[in-house]
């Protein structure tokens, strides 16, 4: 049990369009969802939480018109990065809380971000 | 503001040796738990190990087991009897009761045949 999927795991985009990443827990319902975005041998750096029915809380330095979420439902939380420009390719990974941090979150596959 | 430190950036160890990550965090909270993840090169987080600060015990999973002190702040996990399919990247990381994690900048273990 506990799944989450990420749809689509790679997407290549032109400058200046926008793209949609998906993140699905399948088996279980999940009020909070995590965005992280991660370098090549770097950690996990959190963007912003998503509550489900409220606006996301983005962590500082992050532009939250760039990278707008939404929560739509106890399953389903989407990233749309918005304009997106080079510097964006990067590794997104979403992540489901189960049960208020007591337990480990429960992470998608991760999306590789190219844009060119 | 938690942070949870690794100062190991990669760790090698002989293929059915034992070798010991370090994590250490800073915190205030009393209440809070703690978590080995492995990332392999197919970048899929794996959780390896859970620990509640509240239990004195250290957590056990078969080959992989903790040392979680928790006046000195420090968490560090043992891999026994390792395995080339250990090799990836542990991340430590720290979790409070609102269920936001933080994470420590990752150790890369090698596994040598």
């Amino acid at each position: 049990g506990a799944v989450v999927s990420q749809h689509p795991s790679w997407v290549i985009c032109k400058s200046g369009t926008s793209v949609k990443i998906e993140c699905r827990s399948l088996d279980f319902q999940a009020t909070t969802m995590f965005w992280y975005r991660q370098f090549p041998k770097q950690s996990l750096m959190l963007m912003a939480t998503s509550n489900e029915g409220s606006k996301a809380t983005y962590e500082q330095g992050v532009e939250k018109d760039k990278f707008l979420i939404n929560h739509a439902s106890l399953t389903l939380s989407t990233l749309t990065v918005t304009s997106a420009h080079p510097e964006d390719s990067s590794f997104y990974i979403c992540s489901a809380d189960r049960d208020r941090g007591k337990y480990e979150q429960y992470f998608g596959p991760g999306t590789r971000l190219t844009v060119t | 503001a938690q942070t949870v430190t690794q100062s190991q950036p990669e760790m090698s160890v002989q293929e059915a040796e034992t070798v010991t990550l370090s994590c250490t965090y800073d915190t205030s909270e009393s209440d809070y738990y703690l978590f080995w993840y492995k990332q392999p090169p197919s970048r899929q987080m794996i959780l390896v190990i859970r620990q509640e600060a509240y239990k004195q015990q250290n957590a056990t999973e078969n080959r992989f087991s903790v040392n979680f002190q928790k006046a000195a702040k420090s968490f560090s996990l043992k891999i026994s009897d390792s395995q080339l399919g250990d090799a990836a990247m542990y991340f430590c990381a720290y979790n409070t009761n609102a269920g936001k994690s933080t994470f420590g900048d990752g150790t890369t273990l090698t596994v040598k045949p």
